[in-house]
């Protein structure tokens, strides 16, 4: 599975998009971009995923470069509950094992 | 959470001893893996299964054994050859034959070796 990286935090004030980059450079062709968030104490939550088109969903939307060389995740309108950390991941299969490897995430505070 | 089930949410155990902690999934899922997280730190691979009596391991399999006997179960054993055993563990399930589905995360165990 690719690698990717992001920064380590992000600030946002609530109301605000909030938009969360990451880089895959390494992306194969058959390999999706996920996105989780976790909740301090809690299992990671799946948000949104995408393969070249850009997705929307209840949650967020995931703008995918045309490169798929990287993504970012929007949160139209953060609330002081999208306090969290973001993983970026990204997952494809081989015919063999998928690692599922995640990276240390972007920890977002939204504040007042 | 999403039919996969950590056992138990809160662990103690006396230095020097083996503990297993449990992972069951209802999902009908191949692949099972589990993670270890530290104090502000991300997740970091211990073992994974992509299909039953096979696993392979992670970036951090030093001191963990896993068996995968079943489907459903994926119980992880930290052994006293794990020296800083105290973190919070979390197992995850995919349904390995669709790229286009997302894994389901346990709600974890806190370990804690005194």
């Amino acid at each position: 599975d690719a690698k990717t990286t992001q920064p380590t935090s992000m600030d946002c004030a609530e109301g605000r998009a909030a938009n969360l980059p990451c880089n895959h450079s390494t992306i194969s062709g058959n390999e999706y971009v996920y996105w989780y968030r976790q909740i301090h104490s809690q299992g990671p939550q799946y948000i949104i995923h995408g393969l070249k088109n850009n997705e929307t969903n209840e949650m967020a939307s995931l703008i995918i470069t045309e490169d798929r060389k990287s993504s970012t995740l929007i949160l139209p309108h953060a609330t002081l509950r999208d306090t969290a950390v973001y993983y970026c991941i990204v997952r494809g299969h081989t015919g063999t094992a998928s690692k599922l490897t995640f990276g240390t995430g972007t920890r977002l505070q939204v504040t007042l | 959470d999403g039919g996969i089930t950590q056992s138990p949410k809160y662990l103690f155990r006396k230095e020097g001893q083996n503990v297993t902690l449990s992972c069951e999934q209802n999902l009908n899922h191949d692949a099972m893996y589990w993670y270890r997280q530290d104090p502000g730190q991300g997740l970091r691979l211990i073992y994974y299964s992509q299909i039953v009596n096979d696993f392979q391991k992670g970036d951090i399999a030093e001191g963990y054994s896993v068996s995968r006997e079943k489907k459903e179960s994926f119980p992880l054993t930290v052994t006293s050859a794990q020296k800083n055993p105290t973190a919070f563990y979390l197992c995850a399930t995919i349904n390995r034959a669709e790229m286009n589905t997302e894994a389901f995360f346990g709600q974890g165990t806190r370990l804690t070796v005194v």
